[in-house]
Formats: C-alpha cells, structure tokens, sequence
C-alpha cells in the first residue's frame, strides 16, 4: 500500500509558467515532508522541505504547500526554466522517509 | 566535502549469484540509508543503518541485507539475484541533527545493476 502517492507520472508545461507538482499522503503521522529532484544518471538532490507546523515554505522559485487535511502537498516552481526538466520525488518523513513514485517534469521551450 | 561515493557504478550478474554494493558517505555523516529505483515502484526504502546498527528496515525479502562499518562506510547484499533485482540502488547519508531526526539526505549517482 502506498503511502506517499504522485498520481501524475508526467507534466508538460511551458517555459516561464509556472508548474504545480502534487502529491498525496495516507499516514497522518508524518511530521516532515520534502521534494527531491532526479536527473537521469544521478542520485536526487534535495529541493525544499516542509513541517507539518507550517502550511507553506517558500525557497527562490520553489513554493511547497502543505494541506494537513488533506493529507496534501504540492511544489510550485515559478517561472519554469528548462533546467528544471527532471523527475521530482515527493517524499514524507516519520522514522525513516518514504518516497513517491516521482513525476517527469518537462518544460517546453 | 565530498559528495556520497557508490561503486561499482554499473553491474551485471545473472540469477542466483550474489553481488555486494558499496557506500561511502559524505564525511561526518553517520546514518547511511539504501534505497531501490525502478521505473514502476520509484524509490523503495531498503534500509538504514546508524552508528553500525541497522535503525529501519523496509519490506524487502531476506536476501537484501547491510551493514555499516565503524567509519560509517555501508555495504548492501543481494543474494540469490533474481531478474526483479535488476534496478538502480541508491545510498544516501544524512547529518545528525538535533534530536536524532535525519531528514534530509544526500544520495550518491547509485549503482545500476542489471541481472541476466
């Protein structure tokens, strides 16, 4: 059963819009959430993190959210460049961290 | 610093042997954890090891196994290699942080092995 859910494999969207990364939980107990991003022939490096105490955290063009009700968080990248083409991971944290699946991001020029 | 170290970077072995993967984490990072990347499963938590134990286990069978050494260096096994197997395994290492939490990790490039 999987706790950490990505439902969107891909996401196209155009250069300097902005693109919106969702991600759904079923543990309530996690108490940490984080973004990585995945190059091809990479590890992920990590992005932004959020706690549960917070609802938002903001780093330069990366904005995560965090909808404690539902068990919902999304990552906003805006404006979009091509550099940011690569497979994010959500992932939640309560003892040790579970992943999602991840979602490709492909920006259009 | 440098970064998280996996090797060998590329394997090939066939079904039933063994293979042993290597971690070097980032230095003074104690907590080593191994995860499996494939394409329809994503990142699959393995383990992690802190201070030489083994602190959380996922749901993989008992041919993956690990340990950690006491410059915190971390091994992964696989024995029995099945065709399932074949998969990117992923190490990460993390700072200690107050309270014991290790959230954020560093990975390394991974090792891809691919069974025949």
């Amino acid at each position: 059963d999987q706790q950490v859910k990505q439902n969107s494999p891909s996401l196209s969207v155009q250069e300097g819009r902005i693109s919106i990364l969702n991600c759904d939980y079923t543990n309530s107990m996690f108490d940490y959430f984080l973004w990585y991003k995945k190059y091809p022939a990479e590890g992920p490096t990590f992005l932004i993190s959020i706690s549960s105490i917070k609802d938002k955290n903001e780093d330069g063009r990366f904005t995560v959210f965090l909808n404690k009700s539902a068990k919902h968080l999304s990552l906003h990248i805006v404006p979009s460049q091509p550099g940011d083409s690569a497979v994010y991971f959500c992932a939640a944290s309560d003892d040790k961290i579970i992943f999602g699946k991840g979602t490709r991001l492909h920006i259009l020029p | 610093k440098a970064g998280v170290t996996q090797t060998p970077r590329y394997l090939i072995k066939t079904r039933g042997q063994q293979v042993t993967l290597s971690c070097s984490p980032i230095s003074g990072h104690r907590s080593v954890s191994w995860y499996q990347q494939t394409p329809g499963q994503g990142l699959q938590f393995l383990f992690e090891y802190f201070s030489e134990t083994q602190r959380n286990k996922g749901n993989f069978p008992g041919r993956f196994s690990g340990r950690q050494f006491s410059n915190s260096r971390s091994e992964m096994n696989v024995s029995t290699l099945e065709l399932g197997d074949s998969a990117l395994y992923l190490c990460a290492s993390s700072p200690p942080l107050a309270g014991g939490n290790q959230e954020t990790q560093y990975f390394g490039p991974g090792t891809r092995l691919l069974v025949l």
